[in-house]
């Protein structure tokens, strides 16, 4: 059973970098063959998917959030993080990270519990 | 991006009836087509992939359908624990984008 949990602050000030880590046991990351997912959830709303990162290090991130988003992976901590800069009250949200199976298509078949991060002074 | 659209945003329905759910995009996206359910508080989870494919462990109560632009999720028999929200996505291309969701209440 693959299991994914996320950490790091549940609170960020304006201005500042969030930092998120979500943790993979048992060797998934560097086994090959999934790409590893950053979404998230406004409150009350649908899901915004953030971008992804491969094993080797290889990302794609949703353009609107671009260019202040770094997803990087440790293989060797089982562990892959986002980055997140320059965060106003809008970037307020549940933070999942998920595994994207490429079966029939990409699909998330494993999600972690979800963070919330409040943006507040 | 490829825009998602729900109907309806939200359905009121009894244990034992059958519903369906509704997914329309904005562009063709084959069979690239993937359906969660989220309970309240709770992370998502898949229930089919590839518009049709169930995934392991979800009961055979839920199926998918559908390709190009227009999809359905069918609920056949409603259980107490069926009442969420669910919420399609497409992986045809980048960025993934997923509809509003349609919440399922009793």
């Amino acid at each position: 059973q693959v299991q994914l949990q996320e950490s790091g602050p549940g609170l960020v000030k304006p201005s500042q970098t969030l930092s998120l880590t979500c943790t993979v046991p048992g060797g998934y990351i560097s086994s090959g063959g999934f790409y590893w997912n950053w979404i998230r959830q406004h409150p009350g709303k649908g899901l915004e998917w953030i971008g992804y990162i491969y094993y080797s290090g290889s990302t794609y991130y949703n353009p609107s959030l671009k260019s202040r988003v770094s997803i990087s992976v440790e293989t060797s901590q089982d562990q892959f993080s986002l980055k997140l800069s320059s965060v106003t009250a809008a970037d307020t949200a549940v933070y999942y990270c998920a595994r994207d199976r490429r079966a029939s298509g990409p699909h998330f078949d494993y999600w972690g519990q979800g963070i919330l991060v409040t943006v507040s002074s | 991006d490829i825009q998602m659209t729900q109907s309806p945003s939200s359905l009121s329905a009894s244990v034992g009836d059958r519903v369906t759910i509704s997914c329309r995009t904005s562009q063709n996206i084959n069979t690239y087509l993937n359906w969660y359910q989220q309970r309240p508080g709770k992370a998502p989870k898949l229930l089919i992939y590839g518009a049709s494919s169930l995934q392991s462990g979800v009961p055979s109560r839920f199926s998918g359908s559908g390709s190009g632009t227009d999809f359905t999720l069918t609920i056949s028999s409603l259980q107490p624990e069926d009442f969420a929200t669910y919420s399609c996505q497409q992986s045809y291309s980048l960025p993934y984008t997923f509809g509003q969701g349609t919440m399922l209440e009793i």
